[in-house]
């Protein structure tokens, strides 16, 4: 990808248990988002972690950002079948100007 | 919240021809705008940046000749892709940011050339 890597590539769980997803990145980043998009649908904006932040929870989503690895992990827990999507980090990189570069995605599919 | 408007959500044309998407900030003025592209089952590719009344600047590979920017408005930008070939065919998306507090992305735009 033009930024980093994901990983996994593909993870298949059960409806109930948790799923992580990890993002490492190339560059020092202002902020780091998670994204989610459906299947031929536009993107979906779950959470933003700022460089300066270690953790941040929203509703079932947990966000860490690890800045001396240049990682970052995404934890959905008590995962549903509706939570089957691609799930994409993005960085903010400021090149002259800002941009965000996306990293490659994970596929995640919750059975039911 | 910020919205932006992507138009049209899918294009079916014929090779040769040329297609014009076109994003649009509703509620807000949109500085800068960002088009990526995306091929089945990969991640968005950003293609180039626009900031309003200025040229845009392509990511290494893609061909401005090919793929026209035009942000002359604070609440308009489109993409023009020119004479089309299938191997242009895939999923387009846009995003708006204001003074780059935040970026909101449009519904984007499946383009299949045939």
């Amino acid at each position: 990808s033009q930024q980093g890597e994901e990983d996994p590539q593909a993870l298949s769980i059960q409806e109930g248990e948790n799923a992580t997803m990890n993002c490492s990145y190339k560059t020092s980043i202002n902020n780091l988002q998670w994204y989610r998009q459906n299947s031929g649908r536009g993107l979906v904006h779950l959470i933003l972690i700022r460089s300066n932040e270690r953790e941040k929870h929203s509703g079932r989503l947990r966000v860490t950002l690890d800045t001396s690895k240049k990682s970052s992990s995404l934890l959905i827990t008590a995962s549903r079948a509706a939570d089957t999507a691609s799930y994409f980090c993005a960085t903010d990189i400021n090149t002259g100007g800002f941009k965000t570069i996306f990293g490659a995605g994970t596929r995640l599919f919750v059975k039911a | 919240g910020a919205v932006v408007s992507q138009h049209p959500s899918w294009v079916i044309c014929k090779s040769g021809t040329s297609v014009k998407i076109e994003c649009r900030s509703l509620d807000f003025q949109a500085t800068t705008m960002f088009w990526y592209r995306q091929f089945p089952k990969q991640s968005l590719m950003l293609m180039a940046t626009s900031n309003e009344g200025s040229k845009a600047t392509y990511e290494q590979g893609v061909e401005k000749d090919k793929f026209l920017i035009n942000h002359a408005s604070l609440t308009l930008s489109t993409l023009t892709v020119t004479s089309a070939h299938p191997e242009d065919s895939s999923f387009y998306i846009c995003s708006a940011s204001f003074l780059n507090y935040g970026y909101t992305f449009g519904s984007g735009t499946r383009l299949t050339v045939v």
